[in-house]
């Protein structure tokens, strides 16, 4: 089982450029969220879906937008990438019944 | 407003024992959840307590005092490999997860 995958890996971005996160998910969870991670804070949440068809926005959604037309995707879409977006991006899922998240590998992103 | 504290960092040494505090304030409560991060590498879940009390899983153990608003992990046997961070994340009201920055801990030989 894939679990929950995020792609790229990593990427280098240029400010002003757009760029979009892919995350998919084959356990069926409801639920989906965008995180970000930096240094010396805790996960930081950019948006969620509770389910197909439905966003929220979390703690920091400013210059980040993200769509949930099916259960297994959630890609997280940068439209013009500043350098403070520089960060280690991660999805998850839950299902409802249990909360536990689950999460991808990452990706890490760099805005030059 | 919501908020996590942990330490920082702890430092312990090869086969002893640890306890990890966290305290957290947050507008309402569903439970609270501790994961695992390796550098480098995503979270993973270790424990979640709803009620309070100790849950006991091998050599992790996590307890719960919801009017303290207080939680710790307990890592027995420890072992080269717990050397991670341990993040503290209560759920609120609107079951959002709150994370704290994490504790690192250093496993020393």
């Amino acid at each position: 089982t894939a679990g929950i995958t995020q792609a790229p890996t990593s990427q280098i971005l240029a400010a002003g450029r757009s760029m979009t996160l892919r995350c998919t998910q084959d356990m069926r969870h409801n639920a989906m969220y965008w995180y970000r991670q930096d240094l010396g804070l805790g996960l930081r949440l950019i948006h969620y879906s509770n389910t197909a068809g439905t966003t929220g926005k979390g703690e920091v959604p400013d210059g980040y937008s993200v769509s949930r037309a099916n259960t297994d995707d959630f890609p997280l879409t940068l439209a013009s990438a500043v350098p403070s977006q520089t960060s280690v991006y991660f999805c998850a899922s839950s299902d409802r019944d249990d909360n536990e998240q689950f999460f991808g590998p990452g990706t890490r992103l760099t805005v030059l | 407003g919501q908020n996590i504290d942990q330490p920082t960092e702890m430092t312990a040494t090869e086969g002893a024992i640890v306890q990890i505090n966290c305290t957290y304030q947050t507008s309402g409560f569903n439970g609270l959840f501790w994961y695992q991060q390796h550098a480098g590498e995503a979270p993973t879940f270790l424990s979640y307590n709803v009620l309070d009390g100790l849950e006991e899983k091998g050599r992790f153990s996590s307890f719960l005092s919801r009017s303290k608003g207080y939680s710790y992990l307990l890592l027995k046997e420890l072992q080269m490999k717990d050397s991670a961070s341990y993040l503290c994340a209560p759920m609120d009201s609107n079951y959002q997860l709150i994370w704290g920055a994490g504790t690192k801990l250093i496993i020393k030989p």
